[in-house]
């Protein structure tokens, strides 16, 4: 079983709409966890961290289950620009100074 | 720019090649990653340097595969004898880690990559 999972997607969503991306990991000792967004042959870029209390961060709102070993993240108002493969990320440093990557989720958001 | 710069961008090479891969990070950043990443996975890690100590070879896919980070500062990973299932696009990142040690991790920055293309 891969350490973090992901709904590969894509999600087709119009612009206005909100959406909502799952990952789940298997590492109850993790100990970071991180939403990256990459666009199409380009690099992973942060785009926020993820902590025990939720957190907000414009339009982007991430949570964390730790009972529960699941991340979301929540985009309100899709912008056109949102369109891009969203890595749900965690780290552990037990097994190492590796971030562990899911595959990514994709959304296209449309006119 | 300041950011982590990486080349070349782009490496055709035939079959049994070697090939090199340079990678600049962010100056001020003693932390250096190494990840693969294929088309449809997410970046797998390879390597990660603490200055100029390897601290993680582990996850290296064969033994084709070396880095290195002889001053602390740039890093180069090497594939000898490359084969077609090496194509991918590498990916260098750095970051300013807590002192060796003290555990944890921080933010990783990432280069724009090296897609490699085997003939």
């Amino acid at each position: 079983r891969k350490e973090v999972e992901q709904d590969p997607g894509p999600f087709n969503v119009p612009e206005g709409a909100t959406v909502a991306f799952n990952c789940t990991y298997s590492n109850s000792a993790s100990q970071s966890f991180f939403w990256y967004r990459q666009d199409c042959r380009k690099e992973p870029k942060l785009l926020m961290s993820v902590y025990s209390s939720g957190n907000e961060d414009g339009r982007f709102t991430a949570q964390l289950n730790r009972a529960s070993q699941y991340i979301s993240l929540l985009i309100r108002d899709s912008k056109l620009s949102d369109s891009a493969t969203y890595l749900c990320v965690v780290f552990n440093s037990n097994s190492g100074y590796a971030l562990n990557f899911g595959k990514g989720t994709s959304l296209l958001v449309t006119p | 720019d300041t950011g982590v710069s990486q080349d070349p961008r782009h490496k055709i090479t035939k079959r049994g090649q070697n090939v090199t891969f340079r990678c600049d990070p962010i100056s001020e950043h003693n932390r250096l990653y190494w990840y693969r990443q294929t088309l449809g996975q997410g970046p797998e890690f390879l390597t990660y340097f603490q200055n100029e100590a390897q601290l993680e070879k582990s996850r290296l896919l064969s033994d084709r595969f070396s880095a290195e980070r002889p001053k602390g500062s740039f890093s180069t990973l090497e594939i000898q004898r490359t084969e077609q299932g090496d194509s991918a696009m590498y990916l260098c990142a750095s970051s300013l880690g807590p002192p060796l040690g003290a555990g944890g991790g921080d933010t990783q920055y990432f280069g724009p990559g090296t897609r490699l293309t085997v003939l």
